[in-house]
């Protein structure tokens, strides 16, 4: 079965302080990964997919199909990336395009 | 573009009774998807919709909910005699036509929908 988990519901660091946020899937085929992210009082957005290999904000996500994991990561955490984040992914190219999420993980960083 | 808008941004509805959520996706988009977020969990997907089709429902529950994706007008997300499971928010998302899993979905901001 698809799945995505993300063992943190909460990560809380200081401002400055390395963060990464954990994700690891659970699929048998080639996924698409996502992370998307939602700040407060704003829709969901995504943020980054692993497709395009690039980073956003300053945050990174390396596919690891060995460990089926797809952490984020970002060297220094500033206050404005306090928001919840989602990894998601869909099933590859035989599938709908719909997104199985994970539980989200409230990043909190403080001054 | 003024983005996924979805209406009512809250809806309280008592036992028994029918709740209607509707999405208008961005211009140029084809695709619509439907989830749904309960109380300390992540979206769930429901419904994927193409124009005048239903695509993919293996997330819609067996009874009380119906999704539609008109040739004019929105998506609409019906539900008859809501029960206070129900109660959640729900996500519409809409991509633009092509390769379906690569392309980014964009989201509305979501209907709470109570029941009391």
């Amino acid at each position: 079965a698809q799945r995505v988990t993300q063992p943190e519901k909460l990560l809380s660091v200081f401002k400055g302080a390395p963060v990464e946020l954990k994700c690891n899937y659970s699929y048998s085929g080639s996924p698409e990964l996502f992370w998307y992210v939602q700040y407060s009082r704003q829709r969901l957005q995504l943020l980054l997919r692993h497709i395009s290999r690039e980073s956003i904000k300053g945050f990174t996500a390396d596919l690891n199909k060995g460990e089926t994991s797809f952490h984020l990561k970002k060297p220094f955490a500033q206050e404005e990336d306090s928001a919840m984040y989602y990894c998601a992914l869909t099933a590859g190219s035989s599938n709908t395009g719909k997104l199985i999420f994970g539980q989200g993980t409230t990043l909190q960083v403080k001054p | 573009n003024a983005g996924v808008m979805q209406n009512p941004r809250h809806l309280v509805r008592r036992r028994g009774q029918e709740a209607r959520l509707r999405c208008s996706p961005m211009k140029g988009h084809s695709h619509v998807y439907w989830y749904r977020q309960l109380p300390e969990e992540g979206l769930k997907f429901m419904v994927y919709l193409q124009k005048e089709n239903i695509i993919d429902e293996s997330g819609m529950p067996k009874e009380r909910f119906s999704a539609e994706f008109p040739k004019e007008g929105p998506s609409i997300l019906r539900i008859q005699q809501v029960v206070r499971g129900d109660s959640a928010a729900y996500f519409c998302a809409s991509s633009p036509p092509g390769f379906r899993s690569t392309y980014e979905q964009y989201f509305g901001p979501g209907t709470r929908l109570t029941v009391t």
